[in-house]
C-alpha cells in the first residue's frame, strides 16, 4: 500500500461543477502539499498545509490530521483547471523528501 | 512564468553523448532538488543539495552526475544514458532544507529528455 493514496485517479467534470479530490496518507507528517501539473510539465505549488484550511481564489484545501486526510476543492470549475493534481507529504522522518501520490487527472469540459 | 528556470526545454541525445541540464533560481533558496518523472507517474527524487552540498542521493546511477557550483545554479551532467532514462527532469528549490522549517518547493518547467 502506498503511503499516499489519492482518489479518484481520473475525474471528468462539466464547466461550473464543484470538484473534490481526496488524499489519504498513512504516516505522521510535518506538512502536506497540493501541486498542479499541466500537460506541458511544469509543476505549480498550490498549497502547503499542516492544519485546518486554506483558500486561494476558487481553490480550497483542507486537512484533518487525526484522520490523516486532505481534500482539494475547486469551485466553479473551468476548462483551464484541467491538469494533474498531486498530493505530496513530508513525513516526520523523511528529511527533505516528499512522498507523492499518483495524481488525479482532472478534465473540465466546456 | 516560473521562478525556477531550466534549460534546455527539450533534449535529444544518443547513448554515447555527454550533455548537461541546467537549473537556475534567484530567490535565495538554499535547497535544490532534481527529480525524474516518467509519463503518468509522480516525480521521483534523485538528488538534494543543501547549502551547495549534496545531502541526498537516492541511489542514482553514476551516469547522472549532479553539480551545484553556487547557491543559484544546479547542473545535472549526463553521460552514457540508456533509453529507459528518457523522461521529464524537474528541478525544484525551497527556501530552506530540513531544520529550517517546512517550505514549499518551487518547480521549474522541466527538461524533456529523449535518449535514442
Amino acid at each position: 500500500k502506498n503511503e499516499v493514496e489519492q482518489s479518484p485517479q481520473n475525474l471528468t467534470a462539466q464547466e461550473g461543477e464543484f470538484i473534490t479530490i481526496n488524499c489519504s496518507y498513512s504516516v505522521g507528517i510535518s506538512a502536506l502539499h497540493w501541486l498542479q501539473q499541466h500537460p506541458g510539465g511544469g509543476i505549480v505549488s498550490l498549497f502547503m498545509l499542516s492544519s485546518g484550511k486554506k483558500k486561494h481564489g476558487r481553490l480550497i484545501a483542507t486537512i484533518n490530521i487525526q484522520e490523516k486526510h486532505s481534500s482539494l476543492h475547486i469551485t466553479a470549475s473551468h476548462p483551464r483547471d484541467s491538469a494533474v493534481y498531486i498530493c505530496a507529504v513530508r513525513s516526520d522522518t523523511s528529511g527533505s523528501r516528499l512522498t507523492f501520490g499518483e495524481g488525479t487527472q482532472l478534465t473540465v469540459n466546456p | 512564468d516560473t521562478e525556477v528556470t531550466q534549460t534546455p526545454k527539450h533534449l535529444v541525445m544518443g547513448m554515447t553523448n555527454k550533455k548537461s541540464l541546467k537549473c537556475e533560481q534567484h530567490m535565495g533558496h538554499r535547497a535544490m532538488y532534481w527529480y525524474k518523472q516518467k509519463a503518468k507517474k509522480p516525480p521521483e527524487l534523485m538528488f538534494v543539495y543543501s547549502y551547495e552540498k549534496l545531502s541526498i542521493n537516492e541511489s542514482v546511477p553514476s551516469r547522472f552526475s549532479p553539480e551545484c557550483p553556487n547557491s543559484s545554479l544546479l547542473n545535472l551532467h549526463l553521460h552514457a544514458l540508456q533509453p529507459e532514462d528518457s523522461a521529464l527532469y524537474l528541478c525544484a528549490s525551497s527556501l530552506s532544507p530540513v531544520g529550517g522549517g517546512d517550505r514549499p518547493q518551487h518547480f521549474g518547467d522541466g527538461t524533456r529528455l529523449s535518449i535514442l
